[in-house]
């Protein structure tokens, strides 16, 4: 039973084109919301967060929105580069020390 | 600045076989993880450190035991490996404070068990 869920494998996006990656959670009681990114023979790298309390984060190309009444999240890269090409994971940290992530969604972004 | 070292990187076992993954961090950081990455489900927490001395257990501890004797240092062990240990293992470490855990990872090992 998965309480990170995100159900996009894959995904292909034209260079210059915006790319969202969508991520849905089943306990609302989750605090905290990060997005990792992971290049291949490499560990997850952290790219962005956001808190229960906002609705929105902002850095840069990246963009995260919470969306607190559907459990779901987005991570929008605008505008979207070849280097972007990578497995996006979607993490919930819940308190404690405890962080689950998401199956993570391939992203191909094609020059 | 080296973060997280993992080794070895890749290992191919017998079952039945034992073995131990080394896991280092030269950040200070008083929290250490250990996941695994299986296909279609994500990294899953194995054993978890939140200092020296001290170990939890994860959502998928069986099968594997930990050791914190140094700070720097995070190890996972597999008594007798199976099949079902086949995977690649990640290494994390974080710093203590903060609201939000920032995790700094390892390249992983990629472990095949026959």
């Amino acid at each position: 039973d998965q309480q990170v869920k995100q159900n996009s494998p894959s995904l292909s996006v034209q260079e210059g084109r915006i790319s969202i990656l969508n991520c849905d959670y089943t306990n609302s009681m989750f605090d905290y919301f990060l997005w990792y990114k992971k290049y291949p023979a490499e560990g997850p790298t952290f790219l962005i967060s956001i808190s229960s309390i906002k609705d929105k984060n902002e850095d840069g190309r990246f963009t995260v929105f919470l969306n607190k009444s559907a459990k779901h999240l987005s991570l929008h890269i605008v505008p979207s580069q070849p280097g972007d090409s990578a497995v996006y994971f979607c993490a919930v940290h819940t308190g404690g020390f405890k962080t689950i992530f998401g199956a993570g969604t391939r992203l191909f972004v094609k020059a | 600045n080296a973060g997280v070292t993992q080794t070895p990187k890749f290992r191919v076992l017998k079952t039945g076989q034992s073995m131990t993954l080394l896991c280092a961090q030269d950040m200070n950081h008083e929290y250490m993880y250990w996941y695994r990455q299986d296909p279609g489900m994500g990294l899953r927490l194995i054993h978890y450190s939140v200092g020296e001395g001290t170990t939890a257990k994860g959502e998928v501890p069986d099968g594997y035991n930990v050791s914190r004797l140094k700070k720097q240092n995070f190890l996972l062990g597999l008594e007798s490996a199976a099949p079902s240990q086949t995977s690649v293992y990640f290494c994390a470490s974080s710093y203590s404070g903060g609201l939000i855990p920032r995790y700094t990872f390892g390249s992983g090992t990629r472990l095949t068990v026959v």
